[in-house]
């Protein structure tokens, strides 16, 4: 399965635009990047997920590279909810999610 | 609506004990997934139901977990003889579709702590 590498943690100011990086070199044409996120003591939480255009939904947008080999996830407007673990991963035809360590995002009021 | 719901949401366990936790996926879901996360890691794949049939149990650890879906809604996920190793967060998640790249909810998690 293909990896994907994120930052440990990212620091944000609250109501500030968020930035979450996601490198993936080794994509393949069928795998789609889902982006899911995990607050403190709670089951992960969908967030996203796309193949090759750039996505949005209420609560975060996806821009994918061209040539896909990385991805960023964008929140508009963190708030202090957002604080939480987020991981981006890969899905083929598998069904199964292989989970990095992901990145904790910490928002500063 | 109901999300996925998983009891205990904690169990504390003797090692040796026996120990089963439950997951209620979302009503008429057909996928169900458990995982499991240890302490400030990502969830590890272990087993995958397809309504009652357990189409995959490549992660489960070893012979002494087991899981069952009998009627294709409601799951168990038993450890025998438990060891401290197995302490973790035991997480379910249900999609409403056979394998896709549907979203998968996620239950809140057991946290299983072996003394």
């Amino acid at each position: 399965d293909a990896k994907t590498t994120q930052p440990n943690s990212m620091e944000s100011n609250e109501e500030e635009p968020v930035h979450l990086p996601c490198n993936h070199s080794t994509i393949s044409g069928t795998d789609y990047i889902h982006w899911y996120r995990q607050l403190p003591s709670q089951g992960p939480e969908y967030v996203i997920h796309g193949l090759t255009s750039n996505v949005n939904n209420r609560m975060a947008s996806l821009a994918i590279a061209e040539d896909r080999k990385s991805s960023t996830l964008i929140l508009h407007r963190a708030t202090l909810r957002d604080a939480a673990v987020y991981y981006c991963i890969l899905r083929g035809s598998n069904y199964q999610l292989i989970w990095g360590a992901g990145t904790k995002l910490i928002i500063k009021p | 609506g109901a999300g996925v719901s998983q009891s205990p949401r904690y169990k504390v366990a003797k090692r040796g004990q026996d120990v089963a936790l439950r997951c209620d996926p979302i009503s008429g879901h057909v996928s169900l997934f458990w995982y499991q996360q240890a302490l400030g890691q990502g969830p590890e794949f272990l087993t995958y139901f397809q309504n009652e049939a357990q189409l995959d149990k490549s992660g489960l650890p070893s012979d002494r977990f087991f899981a069952e879906r009998p009627e294709g809604s409601v799951s168990t996920l038993k450890i025998q003889r438990t060891q401290q190793e197995d302490s973790a967060v035991y997480l379910c998640a249900s999609s409403p579709r056979g394998p896709s790249n549907q979203p998968q909810h996620f239950g809140d998690g057991t946290r299983l702590s072996i003394l």
